[in-house]
Order: C-alpha cells, then sequence, then structure tokens
C-alpha cells in the first residue's frame, strides 16, 4: 500500500542552527501539506503547496519557514533559524485534488530544540 | 471559520465493550468530516469520512460515525472494543469547497484506553 515517509524519525538541534524535514509523498498525488503538534496541543495546519507552489499558509509559516519540492519525489520543510518552541512533531501529507479530500499522512518527525 | 471540539481527552472502556468518542464541529460551509487515528509512534491513518452521502458512515476496524447536523456532532463508534484499538483518535473537519486538505481542522484528540 502506498505511504508517505517521513526522515529523520527524530532530529535534536541546537536553538539558531537550520533543519531541513524530508518527506516523500504518496506518488501520484499532487497537493503536499506541512502539519505540526506541539505536545499536549492540537495538529495546526502549516502550508499546503500544489503546482510548484504555496497554495496556502497559515499565521505559523513565517520568513522562517520555506518548503521545497527540489525533485520529482521530495518534499521539504526548512526553518531556517530554530527557536525553542519550534519543538514538535512535524506531519508531512499529501493527496490528490477535491472537495471533502482526505489526506494521507506521514509517521511525523520529531524536532526538538535544545 | 470552523471548528472541532472533542469532548473527551481521555476514555477508557474494557475490552469487549463499546466505544463512543465524541465530537462537536462547527463549520460556515457544508463540512467534510474525518476521524484519524494515531497508533504510537505510527502516523495519522484515516479510519473513516463524511462527505454529504449516507449519514452513517462505516470505516475500517469495525468502526462507524454518524453525522447528525441537527446536533452538529460526528460521533464515533464501534460495538466491541479490541486491544489493538489503544489509540489517538482525531475529529478533523474540512469546510473548503476546493480540492485538498489545507482546509483541515483538528481536534485535541482523545486518547482511548483499552483495559484488559
Amino acid at each position: 500500500e502506498p505511504e508517505v515517509t517521513q526522515t529523520p524519525s527524530h532530529q535534536v538541534t541546537q536553538m539558531g542552527q537550520e533543519v531541513i524535514l524530508r518527506c516523500v509523498p504518496i506518488s501520484n498525488h499532487l497537493y503536499f501539506y506541512w502539519y505540526r503538534q506541539i505536545l499536549g496541543q492540537k495538529v495546526e495546519f502549516l502550508v499546503s503547496f500544489y503546482n510548484n507552489e504555496i497554495s496556502e499558509k497559515s499565521e505559523i509559516f513565517d520568513d522562517q519557514f520555506s518548503v521545497e519540492r527540489p525533485d520529482g519525489s521530495n518534499f521539504t520543510l526548512k526553518i531556517r533559524s530554530t527557536k525553542l518552541e519550534d519543538s514538535a512533531m512535524y506531519f508531512c501529507a499529501s493527496s490528490y485534488p477535491g472537495p471533502g479530500t482526505e489526506a494521507f499522512f506521514g509517521q511525523g518527525t520529531r524536532l526538538t530544540v535544545v | 471559520a470552523q471548528s472541532v471540539t472533542q469532548l473527551d481527552s481521555h476514555v477508557s472502556v474494557s475490552e469487549g465493550t463499546p466505544v463512543l468518542l465524541r465530537c462537536n464541529y462547527s463549520s460556515s460551509y457544508s463540512p467534510s468530516l474525518f476521524w484519524y487515528v494515531q497508533h504510537p509512534n505510527k502516523g495519522l491513518q484515516l479510519l473513516l469520512k463524511y462527505t454529504s452521502a449516507a449519514t452513517l458512515v462505516k470505516g475500517i476496524n469495525g468502526f462507524e460515525a454518524e453525522f447528525k447536523k441537527s446536533e452538529t456532532s460526528f460521533h464515533l463508534t464501534k460495538p466491541s472494543a479490541h486491544m489493538s484499538d489503544a489509540a489517538e483518535y482525531f475529529c478533523v473537519v474540512s469546510g473548503h469547497s476546493g480540492g485538498g486538505a489545507d482546509g483541515l481542522t483538528f481536534g485535541k484528540g482523545t486518547h482511548l484506553i483499552i483495559q484488559p
């Protein structure tokens, strides 16, 4: 069964460092997303990506964040200068277009900023 | 605007007894509703979805949910709990009329505990 894969499963980084979280979406999906879940809080939408550009982003997705689809298979989230409050589980997802479409999620990357 | 409230942060049931996980939503649009499950160290897996067809929706692993517009509810049920059902469950609403999942709003989750 096709699945979304994320690497690494756990990343520890020092405050101020740049991190790149990687995702391989399901191959024939067209929409790609990043969500995050701070410990004990809700899963929050960060950004969606379609046709090689950002289609929607939340208030959380400020200038320190960027996304890229560098080739035909990978989808990355870069955090330029990490802060302690960026510590969270980050989920990548992909979907077909269409109303009521469900997202298929990866296992998540736990980011710990120290 | 849309929101989701999962009424219980933890639910504990005995194996073999019924499961009820409660969810209320609000949405400015005709909503699509989903239940996702997250087992420890796993990703989010879709259990079932409602997209304006039948109000009683059947999902995987014996789960089902009923959309009640008058009560703005989408409660998840299962007649008989199994130990493997122990997980975190998320109720999710999508109110966008367009495509994709960027309109998904998650509830805080309900942790389901199964007692032997």
